[in-house]
């Protein structure tokens, strides 16, 4: 079985501020890992992934996060806010296997104060 | 201008009626998912399938049906016995031969009256 925690339903950060969003995984086997963000009224877009080899990963936007085997972490960093980059984010976990099951965390509202 | 369209927008029903969400993608992806999203809860899975005429349940299949007639098409049926339809639906399709990553749709919101 596998599962996602985000910590915080909401992120609230000022405008040029470090964004951290914390994503927590449990997984039986090597887990593939995705943040994906979602605009309102829209589908999910997907930011960045890793599923082997380097564990810091860079996305679209000036997002990166690392996947660290040991803390089971995989957190969403970007060094200054801006305030398109307010939206809701999602981390995910899947296996590596055909079907791949994807499980979504609950989501984590970023909201940018100028 | 490859990728996964899905209609309506925005879609009310009154309640009992079964009602009939569009989903189409022209990436020749195998693999399509259809999930449910409400606030607070993140996406669950209520179906997908990975061939054309094959299709499997997901976590939350409940009150709601599938067919996969096609590779580009994946329509989901709410049905009356599904208590609670009100929600935002999002369509996703992956090729399973050279992505792990699933790639969305925009949405439906169904609002049952």
């Amino acid at each position: 079985a596998q599962s996602v925690t985000q910590l915080g339903s909401h992120v609230s950060v000022s405008e040029g501020a470090l964004v951290l969003l914390r994503c927590n995984y449990s997984s039986s086997v090597p887990p593939y890992l995705f943040w994906y963000v979602q605009y309102p009224n829209q589908g999910l877009q997907l930011l960045l992934k890793y599923t082997t080899g380097a564990t810091l990963v860079k996305g679209i936007n000036g997002f990166e996060a690392e996947f660290k085997k040991s803390e089971t972490s995989f957190h969403l960093t970007k060094p200054s806010a801006h305030m398109s980059d307010a939206a809701e984010y999602f981390c995910a976990v899947s296996d590596s296997g055909g079907y791949q099951k994807v499980t979504f965390g609950i989501g984590t509202k970023l909201q940018v104060i100028p | 201008d490859g990728g996964i369209t899905q209609s309506p927008k925005y879609l009310f029903r009154k309640e009992g009626q079964n009602v009939t969400l569009s989903c189409e993608q022209n990436l020749n992806h195998d693999a399509m998912y259809w999930y449910r999203q409400d606030p607070g809860q993140g996406l669950r899975l209520i179906y997908y399938s990975q061939i054309v005429n094959d299709f499997q349940k997901g976590d939350i299949a409940e009150g709601y049906s599938v067919s996969r007639e096609k590779k580009e098409s994946f329509p989901l049926t709410v049905t009356s016995a599904q208590k609670n339809p009100t929600a935002f639906y999002l369509c996703a399709s992956r090729n399973l031969a050279t992505t792990d990553t699933q790639y969305f749709g925009p949405g439906t919101r169904l609002t049952v009256l």
